[in-house]
Order: structure tokens, then C-alpha cells, then sequence
């Protein structure tokens, strides 16, 4: 069964560094999403591509957060500097389109630590 | 945003049904209630979504209302492997809004 791929799996980096996750969808799925879990909470979505477009990037912090997804398959999202509150897990998740009644595939997500 | 009001936790006994109550007061005609669920240090896994009618897949039944306010996401037999937090979302504008879940303990 296809499945979303993330790496890390965990990351530990200490404040004001930069860090990068990597996420490569089910092969074939258009749409693209990053989103980030504090424990106790759910997910929340950060940035969301329709192939190599952002569609929404509301609520990504544009002064330390950047994603990119060039080619319309892989992706990656990018904070720096990191700070101590951006620990969290970070979730991908694609799916076939936009359309509302596609259901979401998430991978296994990378659970960032900021020290 | 449309938002869901879900329990913070429920219990129930191994090889029972559940039901698992979400209120979405403010759902607009075209979103879809999605339900997904999350075990420990793992992504969320889709289990089912609906627009009007009830719903059923190997996973579950999903019960809307008639004014799809609230529904209702029932496990016909409870198991360990579905003790996790589970998610009722709406799905508007090409994105979901998820709340904090219901943490489902299932006791054996």
C-alpha cells in the first residue's frame, strides 16, 4: 500500500539553527500539505500545494518558516531560526486534489526538538 | 472557519459498540464532516466522511443528522488497536480545521 514518506523521523537541534524536513507524497496525488502538532493538540495546517503552487499559506510564520515543493512532488519545509517553541511534530499529508471530499494521507510525521 | 465540538475522552468495554458524538452547529452546505483518527506517534488515518446520508466502510458507520449539525461516528465492536484520539473536521475551502478529539480508551 502506497504511503506518504517523511524524514527525519526526530530531529534535535538547538535554538537559532536552521532545520529541514522532507516529505515525497503517494505517487500521483496533487495536492500537498504541512502541518504541525503540540502535544495535547491537533494538527494545524501550515501550507497546503496544488502541484508546485501554494494554494494556502495563511498560517505559516513567512519570517522563519519556508516551504517549496519545485518539481510538484517532493517536498520541504524549512525553519530558520529555529526556536523553542517551534518544537512540535510536523505532519505531511497529500491527497488525490483539492476537491473537499478527498480523504487526506498522512505520513509519520518528524518530531522536531528545540534545546 | 466552521468549527466541531467533540468530548475530550470516552470509554468502553472491548467488543462494544461506540459512539462518538460531534456537534458542528455552524457547517455550511458544502463542507463534508470527515472523521480521522491518531494512535501514539503516529499521523492521523482517515475512517470516514459523509456530506448528507449515513455512511458505512469496513471501518465504521458515520450517522449525519438531518439539519447536519452534529453526527456520529460509531465503532461496531471495540477493540484494543481502537484506543487512539479521534477527530470529527469539516472540510471548507480546501482545508480541514481539526479540534482537540476525543481520546478513546478502550478497556479489555
Amino acid at each position: 500500500e502506497a504511503e506518504v514518506a517523511q524524514s527525519p523521523r526526530y530531529k534535535i537541534t538547538e535554538k537559532s539553527q536552521a532545520v529541514a524536513f522532507w516529505c515525497d507524497p503517494i505517487s500521483g496525488h496533487a495536492t500537498l500539505y504541512w502541518y504541525r502538532q503540540i502535544l495535547g493538540q491537533g494538527p494545524e495546517l501550515l501550507v497546503q500545494f496544488q502541484d508546485e503552487s501554494v494554494v494556502d499559506d495563511s498560517q505559516l510564520p513567512k519570517d522563519r518558516f519556508s516551504a517549496e515543493r519545485l518539481k510538484g512532488v517532493d517536498s520541504t519545509l524549512k525553519i530558520q531560526p529555529a526556536e523553542l517553541g517551534d518544537s512540535a511534530m510536523y505532519l505531511c499529508a497529500s491527497s488525490a486534489g483539492l476537491a473537499l471530499s478527498y480523504e487526506q494521507y498522512f505520513g509519520p510525521g518528524t518530531r522536531l526538538t528545540v534545546t | 472557519d466552521a468549527k466541531t465540538t467533540q468530548p475530550n475522552s470516552m470509554e468502553s468495554n472491548e467488543e462494544e459498540p461506540v459512539h462518538l458524538p460531534c456537534n458542528h452547529s455552524t457547517i455550511s452546505g458544502t463542507d463534508y464532516i470527515h472523521w480521522y483518527r491518531q494512535l501514539p506517534s503516529q499521523g492521523p488515518e482517515y475512517v470516514i466522511h459523509g456530506l448528507t446520508s449515513n455512511v458505512n466502510n469496513r471501518m465504521a458507520s458515520l450517522a449525519i443528522a438531518e439539519d447536519r449539525k452534529s453526527s456520529t461516528l460509531i465503532l461496531h465492536r471495540a477493540t484494543l488497536r481502537d484506543a487512539a484520539v479521534y477527530y470529527c473536521l469539516l472540510s471548507g475551502t480546501y482545508k480541514y480545521i481539526f479540534g482537540t478529539g476525543t481520546r478513546l480508551k478502550v478497556l479489555a
